[in-house]
């Protein structure tokens, strides 16, 4: 299968700090990429569908001035989670969805917010 | 009633017996179905994919849609221990870019 990678796979901030994840596909053209959280023991929540070179998508409830997302190739999308708190802290997880109808779970960031 | 539903589990099961999985959803227009297996503290990974009524089969993977009773499953043959985790159906109408919709996963334990 085609492969994703992120970055950072881990990171620690402090509350009130802004977070960048990256999510490359490796060996693909990714023409649209998923942004998903899932919280402890919890089912995959959808937060947004990102399309190269326009803006992201967001589902219902998730707050677009804060987790901003910028998908600026077909191998790049980046989320920002902006002034993050404590309760923002969650694995985050993308995905890369080529010309197929499959899509490509990236390894996942897990977000912990002091 | 929710769009895909799985048996939240946990199921147990031998090793070197059949595991079986079963996911149902309501949105007829669904045209293409996923399994994706997922350790805990890692992410999903793919799988089986599945897109005509039927089976297809991946080495001890098979997996079986039936659109007219809106049901898909996973049967694992000479269940490992590393098949231990937790499975998840998802399934879009293939348009485009649509979105998966999961289900809420089913957690499979093999017992040695």
């Amino acid at each position: 299968g085609a492969v994703v990678s992120q970055h950072p796979s881990r990171v620690i901030c402090k509350s009130g700090t802004s977070v960048k994840i990256e999510c490359r596909s490796l060996d693909f053209q990714a023409t649209t990429m998923f942004w998903y959280r899932q919280f402890p023991k919890q089912s995959l929540m959808l937060m947004a569908t990102s399309n190269e070179g326009s803006k992201a998508t967001y589902e219902q409830g998730v707050e677009k001035d804060k987790f901003l997302i910028n998908h600026a190739s077909l191998t790049l999308s980046t989320l920002t989670v902006t002034s993050a708190h404590p309760e923002d802290s969650s694995f985050y997880i993308c995905t890369g969805k080529g010309f197929g109808n499959e899509q490509f779970f990236g390894p996942g960031t897990r977000l912990t917010v002091l | 009633q929710k769009e895909v539903e799985q048996n939240s589990g946990p199921l147990s099961v031998p090793e070197g017996a059949i595991a079986s999985l079963n996911c149902t959803y309501s949105d007829r227009g669904s045209q293409s179905f996923f399994w994706y297996r997922q350790y805990s503290g890692k992410s999903p990974e793919l799988i089986m994919s599945i897109y005509s009524n039927g089976d297809k089969e991946d080495g001890r993977f098979t997996a079986q849609l039936n659109k007219a009773s809106q049901y898909v499953s996973l049967l694992i043959r000479d269940s490992q221990p590393s098949d231990s985790a937790t499975y998840l159906c998802a399934v879009n109408r293939n348009f485009g870019n649509e979105k998966l919709t999961f289900g809420t996963g089913t957690r499979l334990t093999i017992i040695p």
